[in-house]
Formats: structure tokens, sequence, C-alpha cells
């Protein structure tokens, strides 16, 4: 199973928008609505973001958003700040019955 | 406070074993399906591993196939990962992970731990 694509880094001011995109094929991304993101700051454990391709957890900022069109997923952070600066993941339910990770994206915040 | 805490990572010479464990408190450990989940130094995340919150359904990634084992203990709130024929492409910190109540893998894990070093070297 190849690991989903996402860009290895993106960048963006305080206040503004960033999208991350995710893609896979019609056997993970695009055929279920089985997409998470996870957010890793440097050294630590991976926290959930977005699952089910647009909910949020309990407790993470609604300026996170999740969605998706065909085999690729996105992730939105709205009103960047200094503390969204880590690395984000997406991973995907596939028709193997098996969950795959993209490899990864660094979200820079100037 | 819902926690995962892993143990028993280490070093082991390439062929050897090793056995990992993750013990959950704070919410009912039978009722999370579990998953171990790998990041080999300075790389991204790597799925491994999930078992069903019964202990019922196992699923592995091709990398570990027939290497590696998952099993659980809900008496003792214990989640463990056998691996047996190691590499040095397994060189990694192995992260337990569970998901929601009632929910499975592929709907996210809410809950991680802060992992436990694995480094296979001669």
């Amino acid at each position: 199973q190849s690991a989903l694509t996402q860009p290895a880094s993106v960048s963006g001011s305080p206040g503004q928008s960033i999208t991350i995109s995710c893609t896979g094929t019609s056997s993970d991304v695009g055929g279920y609505n089985y997409v998470s993101w996870y957010q890793q700051h440097s050294g630590k454990a991976p926290k959930l973001m977005i699952y089910d391709v647009s909910n949020r957890p309990s407790g993470v900022s609604f300026r996170f958003s999740g969605s998706k069109s065909g085999n690729t997923a996105s992730l939105t952070i709205s009103g960047l700040q200094a503390e969204d600066e880590a690395d984000y993941y997406c991973t995907s339910y596939t028709s193997r019955k098996t969950l795959v990770f993209g490899g990864g994206t660094r979200l820079t915040v100037l | 406070e819902v926690q995962l805490l892993e143990s028993g990572g280490g070093l082991v010479q390439p062929g050897g074993s090793l056995r990992l464990s993750c013990v959950g408190s704070g919410f009912t450990f039978g009722s999370c399906a579990m998953s171990w989940v790998r990041q080999a130094p300075g790389k991204g995340l790597e799925w491994v591993l999930s078992i069903s919150d019964s202990g019922d359904t196992t699923s592995y990634a091709d990398s570990v196939k027939g290497r590696f084992t998952i099993s659980r203990d809900n008496l003792k709130n214990t989640l463990s990962l056998q691996m047996n024929s190691l590499r040095a492409e397994d060189t990694a910190v192995y992260y337990c992970a569970k998901a929601a109540p009632g929910t499975r893998t592929r709907n996210g894990l809410d809950v991680w731990g802060p992992g436990t070093t694995v480094t296979v070297s001669s």
C-alpha cells in the first residue's frame, strides 16, 4: 500500500488560511469517508484533529476543518497561529481493511 | 485522565525479538479498538497493526505481517506487540493509540501514548 501524497511543506503568516492536500486513490481516500488528520509537534505524540473527513473531536479549535473531493482530502487551517506550526499527517482506511498514512506536511508559520 | 503508556522498548540485534506493552487508564479499555503506529527517526508515521475492542479481529501492515503479533488483555487493560525477526528498518518510536469507544480504528485514533523507542542494530 503506497503512502498517501501530501506536500512536503506549506507556510503562511499569522491570521492567514492554509490548506494541506492529501491525495490517494479510489481504493482509499476516494472510496471511503474515513480520512483522519493528525497534528504532531516536534518530539511529541500525534494529536487527532479531524476524523471521518470533516468531524472535529471535542477540544479541537473550529479553525481546523476537513473536506474531500474525489481521491483528494484537504485540511484547512484558518486564522493561523504560531502554535499551529507542526507536522500534519492524513490517514485513510483502505480496501484491504488497513490504514495508510500520508508522508506528512510541515507547516511553518512565518 | 485518559492515558496510554507504552513500555518494553530497547536495543535488540537483527533477527531478535522484543515485546512491547501498552497500559490504558482512565477509560473502559475493553470498549476501544487499539493500534500500534511507528515513526522511524526523522520519518513520517506508519500504521503497523490494529485490533478490535474484543480482540477477535486484527489487521497488519504488509511490512510486519508474519513477524509481528498484536494481542490484548482487557482484564489487565493491556495491549501487547510481539515483534520477531526484527530488522534494521523496524527501528522506530512505537506509539500505542486508541479509537473512541464504540468506533473503529478507521474512525480515528483519539488518544496516543508518548511512545517507546525500539532500536534494531548489531
